[in-house]
């Protein structure tokens, strides 16, 4: 059983469009990060959520962290072909050094 | 970019055969950690290390196992390669726990 659920798995869609995708689980998290990955490349951090129901904002993209830290979204606004890649979520448990990752989503903006 | 180099980056090898990737930081951050990742199953984490010396086993690591003689260095050993290992090997770093891990560029390893 996967502790964490990304969903959708795949997406494709027009650049300009708006999305959210997600990360949920059964377990509560002492804090929460969204990574974005490029073909060929290592993740590289996009943001880090520690309180519950926070939300951050990244030029076009929201991340909210929900308020029962179980779960969390990122929100594009107006997608362009840059923020095509792998989004993956990863999350520390209380008390637990190791971060654990979700499966991601692979998200592909055309042009 | 987070001063982290894996090598090699591609190693096609036989399978039986011991294999090692290193991963060199020059960040000097406390953790280290190798992962690997596959279709499916996104990033999981085979061992990790939190000081020189000290090494703990993560979800995946039968077949596995790592050295940290120092700081730098974190170094990845399949003792006798298989088909199942043939993944991409991300290491990444850390300077607390529970804090922002830092990725190298990955090792891409091909078992045959």
């Amino acid at each position: 059983t996967q502790l964490l659920e990304q969903s959708p798995q795949f997406l494709s869609i027009q650049e300009g469009e708006n999305l959210t995708v997600y990360c949920n689980s059964s377990s509560v998290f002492s804090s929460l990060q969204w990574y974005r990955q490029e073909p060929g490349e290592g993740p590289v951090l996009l943001v880090t959520v520690v309180t519950g129901g926070e939300v951050k904002k990244l030029k076009r993209l929201t991340f909210q962290f929900g308020d029962a830290r179980k779960d969390s979204s990122l929100h594009i606004t107006a997608a362009q072909t840059g923020d095509t890649g792998l989004y993956l979520c990863a999350v520390h448990l209380f008390g637990n050094e190791k971060l654990t990752f979700g499966t991601g989503t692979r998200l592909t903006i055309i042009p | 970019d987070a001063g982290i180099t894996q090598s090699p980056r591609h190693k096609v090898t036989e399978t039986g055969t011991p294999v090692t990737l290193r991963c060199h930081q020059t960040e000097n951050h406390r953790y280290m950690y190798w992962y690997r990742q596959d279709p499916g199953h996104g990033l999981r984490l085979i061992h990790y290390s939190y000081g020189v010396k000290d090494t703990d086993k993560g979800e995946v690591s039968d077949g596995y196992s790592v050295s940290r003689s120092k700081t730098e260095d974190f170094l990845l050993t399949l003792e006798s390669a298989t088909s199942s290992q043939t993944s991409v090997y991300f290491c990444a770093i850390g300077q607390y726990s529970g804090n922002t891990i830092y990725f190298g560029e990955g090792s891409w390893l091909t078992v045959v």
